[in-house]
């Protein structure tokens, strides 16, 4: 079985500050995992994945997210936070054709 | 290509009313998937096809769903006797033919209201 946690459904950031939304997952096979971006009334749209090889995957719009297999963690990061940033960002993971979403993390960009 | 469709957009309807809605996946994206998305929740696993072969259903998928891709291109998701626990936005994905793990691109979404 699959599982994942997003800790904190909302975080809030200064424009130019560092994003850190924080993802773990449960998985009893190599995992395949994902970050999506979800802007109002509109669908999921793939931000980066990783699948194997390095574990650092560098995605869209300057985002990136480390595999840790120890600490079964996929956090999101991005050095500097724009407004345009603002959204809700999902973490998922998958195997084989099913894909597990997690909860969901608002993010806040302050001006 | 101009990515997943999906339509309506929206649709509000009465309870017991039975509702259909279409997904119209990227051209040769064979795999089609259909999500339930609630307020403040993640994306729920509804169902997969390949080609035209409903592959998997979830548990979440009672008896008054049904879903079907006839001829291997678009899809639509049905709702009989809709309640109102049934209000949520439906999102359909599709991917291509590959690897196990292709990336799913997704529609829209058509958010149900049932009053």
């Amino acid at each position: 079985a699959q599982s994942v946690t997003q800790l904190g459904s909302h975080v809030s950031v200064s424009e130019g500050a560092l994003v850190l939304l924080r993802c773990n997952y449960s998985s009893s096979v190599p995992p395949y995992l994902f970050w999506y971006v979800q802007y109002p009334n509109q669908g999921l749209q793939l931000l980066l994945k990783y699948t194997t090889g390095a574990t650092l995957v560098k995605g869209i719009n300057g985002f990136e997210a480390e595999f840790k297999k120890s600490e079964t963690s996929f956090h999101l990061t991005k050095p500097s936070a724009h407004m345009s940033d603002a959204a809700e960002y999902f973490c998922a993971v998958g195997g084989g054709f099913k894909t597990i979403f997690g909860a969901g993390t608002r993010l806040f960009v302050k001006a | 290509d101009t990515g997943v469709s999906q339509d309506p957009r929206h649709k509000i309807t009465k309870r017991g009313q039975n509702v259909t809605f279409r997904c119209d996946p990227i051209s040769e994206h064979n795999r089609l998937y259909w999500y339930r998305q609630t307020l403040g929740q993640g994306p729920e696993f509804l169902t997969y096809f390949q080609n035209e072969a409903q592959l998997e259903k979830s548990r979440l998928l009672s008896d008054r769903f049904s879903a079907e891709r006839p001829k291997g291109s678009f899809s639509t998701l049905e709702i009989q006797r809709t309640e109102q626990g049934d209000s949520a936005m439906y999102l359909c994905a599709s991917s291509p033919p590959g690897q196990e793990q292709e990336t799913q691109y997704f529609g829209p979404g058509t958010r149900l209201l049932v009053l």
